[in-house]
């Protein structure tokens, strides 16, 4: 258990739809970093979330858009789905304070039809 | 040259021997290493860190680092059936605020009972 919640397990969607992924990171952990896992695939990294500001960005197009909530939860949004969308979306969370190692929810499995 | 590599495997083993895992990464600035651990439709679990040079042990894990050679390793000993799974390597590439966890694309690991 790394304490880090997200919702829902599964979805899925419709090619041109929009979705929002909702994650609740760990007590006190303050940065929140979303990765999306392809099949057969490493994680990626989508970007990151410090005190409801993002500071950090992978390579994905703007579509791809996130929240941080004063309580530290956050949410990932994508507009205009596509078929290659499909995955598993990972958000993870950080301690304040040092620490590089990121815990990961159980994540989303998104399918796009 | 992608960024974190690693064999795809499947690396098999016969339970109780020792599997080594092995990663490469071209960044010479990446300051954490990290080994986490999939299962088949989970997500990822961290297992090991290492920060320096050398050997880190946790039970039956070794991480290993060289950062002249730009090699992280993993050895399980005892390896058991339940030790199945994708292991993926992480590497800590660090920009201005932002750490991302650059990944490949795992080991799948199969121990014969």
């Amino acid at each position: 258990e790394t304490g880090v919640t997200q919702s829902p397990t599964h979805l899925i969607k419709t090619r041109g739809q929009q979705v929002t992924l909702r994650c609740s990171s760990q007590s006190g952990h303050n940065t929140v970093s979303w990765y999306q896992q392809a099949l057969g695939q490493g994680p990626q990294f989508i970007f990151q979330y410090y005190r409801e500001e993002e500071n950090g960005r992978g390579n994905f197009p703007p579509r791809f858009s996130g929240l941080q909530f004063p309580n530290y939860s956050s949410e990932l949004n994508v507009n205009a789905l596509e078929l290659d969308d499909s995955a598993l979306y990972l958000c993870a969370s950080r301690p304040p304070a040092g620490g590089t190692e990121a815990f990961f929810g159980q994540g989303t499995r998104l399918t796009v039809v | 040259q992608k960024e974190v590599e690693q064999n795809s495997g499947p690396l098999s083993v016969p339970e109780g021997a020792i599997a080594s895992l092995n990663c490469t990464y071209s960044d010479r600035g990446s300051q954490s290493f990290f080994w986490y651990r999939q299962y088949s439709g989970k997500s990822p679990e961290l297992i090991m860190f290492i920060y320096s040079n050398g050997d880190k042990e946790d039970g039956r894990f070794t991480a290993q680092l060289n950062k002249a050679s730009q090699y992280v390793s993993l050895l399980i000993r005892d390896s058991q059936p339940s030790d199945s799974a994708t292991y993926l390597c992480a590497v800590n590439k660090s920009g201005g605020a932002t750490n991302k966890l650059i990944f490949g694309t795992g080991t799948l690991l199969a121990v014969q009972p």
